[in-house]
């Protein structure tokens, strides 16, 4: 199965910073990879498909990018909602995996 | 608005099954696939198997197979993931969300339910 891999694990940071994450697959996903955010309690929320596409309703300030093995996810300028886990997904491939996610957490 | 309902918390002892549900509301229920994950403490999510809401076709993880299985009841556009042998492992945030059997993200989850393995 395909290992996703990511990077890093805890983020510390002040709301209106700049964010960038990564995710990497331990074999090429095309693009077929999904990124969530998910906060305590509730269900996880679809941010981000087929590597870069926003989901409807979705801030602009989320974005995604890369393809193959190698991803990134952007917030432009993080609000006070955004603190929560992210993690990603691939779908290229059964079984679906996911990555251990990234915590964002306030500086 | 699509939304997944899951029961909150079960506690079931070693050995045996647990039976969760998931209550769908806002969409064609039998036009999607109703996919289930789970999260153990610590360990990322892990996928365990989908059911294909319009014609009830299954595919599970080999994690999982013969402990797991999921149906649904049309009528009442809800899934079932129902996991036997049950042991202290099993102990986890269980998820179901919707999508599809073919190359497709999971584009709405269900809030989870806590299922805890416990003598």
């Amino acid at each position: 199965e395909i290992v996703m891999t990511q990077s890093p694990a805890t983020l510390s940071v002040s709301p209106g910073e700049r964010v960038t994450l990564s995710c990497r697959a331990s074999q090429s996903v095309s693009s077929n990879l999904a990124w969530y955010q998910h906060k305590p309690g509730q269900a996880p929320r679809l941010l981000i498909h087929g590597a870069s596409a926003r989901d409807p309703g979705i801030p602009a300030r989320f974005s995604g990018s890369g393809s193959g093995a190698d991803f990134t996810f952007t917030i432009s300028s993080l609000q006070s909602e955004d603190f929560a886990v992210y993690f990603c997904q691939q779908y290229n491939n059964w079984p679906v995996t996911f990555g251990q996610g990234t915590r964002l957490e306030i500086k | 608005q699509v939304q997944l309902v899951q029961p909150g918390a079960e506690v079931k002892k070693p050995g045996a099954s647990v039976k969760v549900s998931c209550k769908t509301s806002g969409y064609t229920f039998t036009t999607y696939a109703i996919q289930w994950v789970r999260q153990a403490p610590g360990q990322r999510l892990e996928w365990m198997g989908w059911i294909n809401a319009g014609n009830g076709n299954t595919r599970y993880s080999q994690n999982f197979q013969g402990r797991v299985i999921i149906t649904r009841d049309t009528s009442a556009s809800t899934a079932y993931m129902e996991l036997s042998g049950l042991r202290s492992e099993d102990t986890a945030v269980y998820y179901c969300a919707r999508g599809s059997i073919s190359n497709w993200p999971f584009d709405f989850w269900g809030q989870g339910t806590l299922v805890i393995v416990s003598s």
